[in-house]
């Protein structure tokens, strides 16, 4: 069965400095991956998705992520990060050859933006 | 309205309560799924539809009880519920299972 790994559960960084979220997950022939945010008191939000094509994917909010399939990697990445970034990150897979297989969502990975 | 919204977004009941939450999707999506958020806890998904049919049920307590009367609407009712069931519940649809979910902004329960 397909897993995700978030690496990190919490990730402090200064304000305008580079971040980067890890995810793993378990191999598989062909997946499609996500990244979501969710902000306090709110549902989650969708970041960027990988289904095909580049492996570079870029998404809302200047974050983008590279799928690496022989590392089984998809890590979320911004060059400079805001206060307002503040927020906890979840990584997601599916697997689209799976009969009735939903989204496989990671543990989260909490990012706290410091001034 | 757009997208997937959730009432009420907070709820306090005692244990002994009869509530129901709602959730209702405008992106005519055909699944749709409950899901408990509990502090410092992975997302949990708890039930599945998809065409309106129930496809999965994971292991949930039977005092959790859903309902989908159409492929826009969604709900979940509650019944002698515990302190251990406080927690956020999403909402969330997708054209298909494997698919991208949207999801609601929850409701924040809290069983006394």
């Amino acid at each position: 069965a397909q897993s995700v790994t978030q690496l990190d559960s919490q990730v402090p960084v200064f304000e305008e400095a580079p971040v980067e979220l890890r995810c793993n997950y378990s191999s598989s022939v062909s997946v499609y991956l996500f990244w979501y945010v969710q902000y306090p008191n709110q549902g989650l939000q969708l970041l960027l998705k990988y289904l095909s094509g580049s492996t570079l994917v870029k998404g809302i909010n200047g974050f983008e992520a590279e799928f690496n399939k022989s590392q089984t990697s998809f890590h979320l990445r911004k060059p400079s990060v805001h206060i307002s970034d503040t927020a906890e990150y979840f990584c997601a897979v599916s697997d689209p050859y799976n009969q009735g297989v939903k989204l496989i969502f990671g543990q989260g990975t909490e990012l706290s933006v410091k001034p | 309205e757009t997208g997937v919204t959730q009432t009420p977004r907070h709820l306090v009941m005692g244990m002994t309560n009869k509530k129901s939450l709602k959730c209702e999707q405008h992106l005519g999506h055909n699944a749709m799924y409950w899901y408990k958020q509990s502090a410092k806890k992975p997302l949990e998904l708890m039930f599945v539809y998809s065409l309106e049919e129930r496809v999965e049920n994971n292991s949930v307590p039977s005092r959790f009880s859903p309902e989908c009367p159409n492929s826009s609407h969604l709900f979940l009712h509650l019944h002698t519920l515990q302190p251990e069931d406080s927690a956020l519940y999403l909402c969330a649809s997708s054209q298909e299972p494997e698919r991208e979910q949207f999801f609601g902004p929850g409701t924040r329960l809290t069983v006394l």
